[in-house]
């Protein structure tokens, strides 16, 4: 099945400063590949998504990478900002509604 | 709220003792899926339906955990004989399967204590 692995587990930025997020999988048939947002005690919440028909794809301060060859993909936030701080999940999907495979996480601080 | 809703939002039960959760998917939504999320690990999935039929479940899956969703729209998921390890946030999401459109939304979660 697939594997999902995210790197770093922790990152703390300073307010501004730019954070980057990987994962790689190991499904080659995974083509959809989203980022959730869960802040403390809320539900996870879909931030942005790519498909591997796309190499990059951009929404205002959030972008996301995608190397098929590699089998990595990557989130870039810029100019980050204190609500920013939240565990970043990556995950990946065959696509068509079938099941997210998870990252393990990430705990992004952005610090004044 | 027209998003995933469910029932209850905290449950604290005896070992031993069976428990059953309540998930209303968003209501065009023809895809449901249960994850288990424990405490700093991503969700892991569990099982997932499309309309009433269940279409996968995960190899990790006990038998003391089962899901229906009867008539295509709310889903309930039982474990029976709770242990503390079934300790965790269970999750469900919904989504519309219709061609490339695959975004999960995510319910706000149901989270078991096991004492």
């Amino acid at each position: 099945g697939e594997n999902v692995e995210q790197h770093p587990s922790t990152l703390s930025v300073q307010e501004g400063d730019s954070a980057v997020i990987k994962c790689t999988y190991s499904d080659s048939a995974s083509n959809y590949f989203p980022w959730y947002k869960q802040e403390l005690g809320k539900r996870p919440q879909l931030i942005i998504d790519i498909r591997s028909n796309v190499g990059e794809k951009k929404d205002q301060r959030i972008a996301v990478t995608l190397n098929k060859t590699a089998k990595h993909f990557s989130l870039h936030i810029t100019e980050t900002q204190p609500e920013d701080s939240a565990v970043y999940f990556c995950a990946a999907s065959r696509g068509g509604g079938n099941k997210l495979t998870f990252g393990t996480g990430t705990q992004l601080k952005v610090e004044l | 709220d027209t998003g995933v809703s469910q029932d209850p939002r905290h449950k604290i039960t005896k070992r031993g003792q069976n428990v059953t959760f309540r998930c209303d998917p968003i209501s065009e939504h023809n895809r449901l899926y249960w994850y288990r999320q424990t405490l700093g690990q991503g969700p892991e999935f569990l099982t997932y339906f499309q309309n009433e039929a269940q279409l996968e479940k995960s190899r990790l899956l006990s038998d003391r955990f089962s899901a229906e969703r009867p008539k295509g729209s709310f889903s309930t998921l039982e474990i029976q004989r709770t242990e503390q390890g079934d300790s965790a946030m269970y999750l469900c999401a919904s989504s519309l399967a219709q061609g490339m459109n695959t975004e999960a939304f995510f319910g706000q979660g149901t989270r078991l204590t096991v004492v």
